[in-house]
C-alpha cells in the first residue's frame, strides 16, 4: 500500500469527450508526477506538478493538462479524447525536498475511448 | 534526452534459478537509474535505484543491479527467484538535475514479463 490512491478505477468515454482524473498524493508529498502506460508498453511521462506549478512535460500535446491543489492532490484532464488515449494513467507523488529518489505510484485509472 | 532498452520482453525461468534482466540505455547527461515493478492490476513499486557511489545497489526482494557506466548498462539480478516473483520489470532512467524533482520525469523501458515456473 503505497497511499497514493487514484479516481476513478477504470472510466469509458466516447472519442471528442474531455475526461477528468484525480490522484490523492501519499501525505507530505510536494511532487506529483503523470504517466500514460498504453498496452504492453512502459508507462510515459506526461507532466510534473511541483508546489501547485508545472515542473516539466513529456511530449504530450496542450489538450493534457493538469493541476495540483494546495492539499497536493492533483488532476490529469484530457480534452477532445482520441482513441490512441486509451490507456492506463497513472500517478506518482514523491517528497522531492528530501531527495531519496522514490516515487510512490498508485494503481491507476484504466480510460478506454470508444 | 533519454532512451531505454530492455533487451528482453519476456524471460521464463524455474523456481530457485538465478535470472538476469537486461537494460542498456543511452543519454546526453548524466542519470539516475531504477528498477519498478508492476504485479497485475497495480502500479508500480520501486525494487532499487542508483543515484550515486557504488555501482552495486541492492534492492528488496533480494534483487541487485549494477551500473556500468561505460557499457550504459544497468542489468537486474537475483540468484534464486521465486513464484512470487512473476510480475513485470521496468528499468528507468532520469536526468540528473537541480533539486529532487528530477526523480519523478522517468523514461522507462517497454519492460520484461519474468514468469517463474514451478
Amino acid at each position: 500500500e503505497t497511499g497514493v490512491t487514484q479516481s476513478p478505477t477504470h472510466l469509458i468515454k466516447t472519442r471528442g469527450q474531455q475526461v477528468t482524473l484525480r490522484c490523492s498524493s501519499q501525505s507530505g508529498h510536494n511532487t506529483v508526477s503523470w504517466y500514460q502506460q498504453a498496452l504492453g508498453q512502459g508507462p510515459q511521462f506526461i507532466f510534473q506538478y511541483y508546489r501547485e506549478e508545472e515542473n516539466g512535460r513529456g511530449n504530450f500535446p496542450p489538450r493534457f493538462s493538469g493541476l495540483q491543489f494546495p492539499n497536493y492532490s492533483s488532476e490529469l484532464n484530457v480534452n477532445a479524447l482520441e482513441l490512441d488515449d486509451s490507456a492506463l494513467y497513472l500517478c506518482a507523488s514523491s517528497l522531492a525536498d528530501r531527495g531519496e529518489g522514490k516515487l510512490f505510484f498508485g494503481s491507476g485509472t484504466q480510460l478506454s475511448v470508444l | 534526452a533519454q532512451s531505454v532498452t530492455q533487451l528482453d520482453s519476456q524471460v521464463p525461468v524455474f523456481e530457485e534459478a538465478p535470472v538476469e534482466l537486461r537494460c542498456n540505455y543511452s543519454s546526453s547527461v548524466s542519470v539516475y537509474l531504477f528498477w519498478y515493478v508492476q504485479y497485475p492490476n497495480q502500479g508500480l513499486q520501486l525494487l532499487l535505484k542508483y543515484l550515486s557511489g557504488s555501482t552495486l545497489v541492492k534492492g528488496i526482494n533480494g534483487f541487485e543491479a549494477e551500473f556500468n557506466k561505460s557499457q550504459t548498462s544497468f542489468h537486474l539480478r537475483k540468484p534464486s527467484v521465486h513464484i512470487s516473483d512473476t510480475a513485470e520489470y521496468f528499468c528507468a532512467v532520469a536526468g540528473r538535475g537541480a533539486g529532487g524533482t528530477s526523480y519523478g520525469k522517468l523514461t522507462f523501458g517497454q519492460g520484461t514479463i519474468l514468469t517463474v515456473h514451478p
